[in-house]
């Protein structure tokens, strides 16, 4: 499935790092999702762009800036993160006015 | 607010039998989606199944099954047959009917171990 590609796949950073993640979706969709997933927590949502706007913020910590400059790419931008922070990222995109979403294989981050 | 709720945190069953994970869910809405994907090992989260809550019709995709019952809010996943490599977290999640660009509401998952 290389519908939705992520990278990196993994990545370890300090607390006063500047890191970025990045999603690609090769599917012709027009709207991308950001969904975080904590061990024994359901994935929470973070954030939606819909045609490059973003539709939805869901209380996401302002450490996390996301930026969607073409409807096949969506970024992560990540600063001053906090253990806690520590998750698997996924990204998932979909066709508006369909349902299913489509995820991508997910960065598992590590902050220490 | 709609909640989802798998309350089996792990299973277990021999290879080629069958096995059934609960899901229910809590909502306002008479129109949504419903959904069963799987994560194995490497992470990527796959779509099993879906369901249209207008149909009546269980969905059923090849070995996969589900038993939907809307009044008591009840969606399950029944795999015939499993296989070693159905090992996997399986998650329900729900979604409102929109236009697009809804987010999924998930549960906490079901790990799923196929044992040979």
């Amino acid at each position: 499935e290389t519908g939705v590609t992520q990278t990196p796949r993994h990545l370890v950073m300090g607390m006063t790092n500047k890191k970025s993640l990045k999603c690609e979706q090769h599917l012709g969709h027009n709207a991308m999702y950001w969904y975080k997933q904590s061990a024994k927590k359901p994935l929470e949502l973070m954030f939606v762009y819909s045609l490059e706007e973003r539709v939805e913020n869901n209380s996401v910590p302002s450490r996390f800036s996301p930026e969607c400059p073409n409807s096949s790419h969506l970024f992560l931008h990540l600063h001053t993160l906090q253990p806690e922070d520590s998750a698997l990222y996924l990204c998932a995109s979909s066709q508006s006015g369909t349902d299913t979403q489509y995820f991508g294989p997910g960065t598992r981050l590590t902050v220490l | 607010a709609q909640t989802v709720t798998q309350s089996q945190p792990e299973m277990s069953v021999q290879e080629a039998e069958t096995v059934t994970l609960s899901c229910t869910y809590d909502t306002s809405e008479s129109n949504y989606y419903l959904f069963w994907y799987k994560q194995p090992p490497s992470r990527q989260m796959i779509l099993v199944i879906r369901q249209e809550a207008y149909k009546q019709q269980n969905a059923t995709e090849n070995r996969f099954s589900v038993n939907f019952q809307k009044a008591a809010k009840s969606f399950s996943l029944k795999i015939s047959d499993s296989q070693l490599g159905d090992t996997a977290m399986y998650f329900c999640a729900f979604m409102k009917h929109n236009s697009g660009n809804t987010p999924l509401v998930f549960g906490k998952g079901t790990r799923l171990s196929v044992i040979a």
